[in-house]
């Protein structure tokens, strides 16, 4: 299953509303999760299962979408939040599992 | 705090072999599915292998099925990676990577890698 992210890079400013679409080349059901990753660091995991927000994530951040199209919303965005998104689909726990290619948030 | 040491990594000839290990810590290890990630030079993330907690099902990368196998030991707290006929393509960063639970979904911990670098 291969999975594909729009837009590949993004310029946005502070209080923006983000949107990231991922797309999957198969349905996936809603095995699909987002990561938050800056430089130096392990990527973060910010959504599991479609839309289900990881314990201690800003509730900015959320995710929608089934089958084979997905989105990650940053509904204000923050400082902090400039960095690369990745998805990753585990369709119904079974491997093997893949990564976007990535979106990167930048400052406009 | 959870803990994950990789080692094993190192400059390697095509067609060699080498075997990474990760040293788990800081959590019940043999509650969770464990995984290899791998980020290739400018590249992003690409998912190698993972394996359940009890070993009943392991996965594999189409880019590397049939030269990598993923193992663990719970006993010591201890997942590996065996990897054979190395390619220079298989040069990367390494990360051990803890999943969020008990089979092969999400993830929420990382290693720090070891390089890897398969060159003659």
């Amino acid at each position: 299953i291969q999975l594909t992210q729009s837009p590949s890079t993004l310029s946005a400013s502070i209080g923006d509303r983000v949107t990231i679409t991922c797309r999957a080349s198969q349905s996936i059901s809603k095995w699909l999760g987002w990561y938050q990753r800056k430089p130096g660091q392990a990527p973060k995991l910010l959504i599991y299962d479609a839309s289900i927000l990881e314990n201690g994530v800003p509730s900015r951040f959320s995710g929608s979408g089934s089958g084979t199209e997905f989105t990650l919303t940053i509904s204000s965005l923050q400082p902090d939040d400039f960095a690369s998104y990745y998805c990753q689909q585990y369709n119904d726990y079974v491997p093997p599992l893949t990564f976007g290619p990535g979106t990167k948030v930048e400052i406009k | 705090e959870v803990q994950l040491v990789e080692s094993g990594g190192g400059l390697v000839q095509p067609g060699r072999s080498l075997r990474l290990s990760c040293a788990a810590s800081g959590f019940s290890f043999d509650d969770y599915g464990m995984h290899w990630v791998r980020q290739l030079p400018g590249k992003g993330l690409e998912w190698v292998s993972g394996i359940t907690w009890n070993s009943d099902r392991m996965g594999y990368a189409d880019s590397v099925k049939g030269r990598f196998t993923i193992s663990r030991d719970n006993a010591k707290n201890s997942l590996y990676l065996q990897m054979d006929s190395l390619r220079p393509e298989d040069t990367a960063l390494y990360y051990c990577v803890k999943d969020r639970g008990s089979v092969l979904g999400v993830v929420t911990s990382w290693g720090q890698g070891t390089l890897v670098t398969v060159s003659s």
